[in-house]
């Protein structure tokens, strides 16, 4: 079983829709949450940092960590054709610098 | 501009080659990265450094090498031993919890 588990997708979703992405992770020892956003063949780049458990929003974009249920969300409003791209979730355990990263959801807004 | 810059974009290997990958950060960094990004498996660490001559292996290392004489300077060696070497190749720098990310090297085998 991997540490972090994501859908790959696609996830087709017309314009202005919610979007809903997820990841579920096994080790309870995770305590920093990230998404990342990766356009194709381009470098991840950083959307979204959370620490331990509750909710950060920054703009359209909302962060939720369910460490209970070891499970985290990126909910994406409005969402517009250039959202779409391919989202990775990432999570670190304290004192720890390596990343362990899911295999990425691809989503595709559509006009 | 600060960031980090990965050379080159594409890169072709021949069979038997040894091949060199670039990436330079003036970010002021400490800790940088080499991961290995292919389709379905997300991405992979191949070698880590936090500081200046020292590193450290990844889940992968097996086939590559690389050194660390510059804070700013970590490139990523593909060695022949390397037998499936197709892949994204991303590196990274950071600065406390986060990580940021070159633009990658696309390597393909000839």
């Amino acid at each position: 079983q991997k540490e972090v588990e994501q859908d790959p997708g696609p996830l087709s979703v017309p314009e202005g829709a919610i979007v809903s992405l997820n990841c579920t992770y096994s080790n309870s020892a995770f305590q920093y949450f990230m998404w990342y956003r990766q356009y194709s063949r381009k470098g991840p780049e950083l959307l979204m940092y959370t620490y331990s458990s509750g909710n950060k929003e920054d703009g359209r974009f909302t962060a939720q960590v369910d460490k209970s249920s070891k499970y985290i969300s990126l909910f994406i409003r409005d969402s517009q054709p250039s959202d779409s791209a391919t989202y990775l979730c990432a999570m670190r355990r304290t004192g720890f610098q390596k990343l362990v990263f899911g295999t990425g959801t691809r989503l595709l807004v559509s006009p | 501009d600060g960031g980090i810059t990965q050379s080159p974009k594409y890169l072709f290997r021949k069979e038997g080659q040894n091949v060199t990958l670039s990436c330079e950060q003036n970010l002021n960094h400490d800790a940088m990265y080499w991961y290995r990004q292919d389709p379905g498996q997300g991405l992979r660490l191949i070698y880590y450094s936090q500081i200046v001559n020292d590193f450290q292996k990844g889940d992968i290392a097996e086939g590559y090498s690389v050194s660390r004489e510059k804070k700013e300077s970590f490139p990523l060696t593909v060695t022949s031993a390397q037998k499936n070497p197709t892949a994204f190749y991303l590196c990274a720098s950071s600065r406390e919890d986060i990580q940021y990310f070159g633009a990658g090297t696309r390597l393909s085998v000839l």
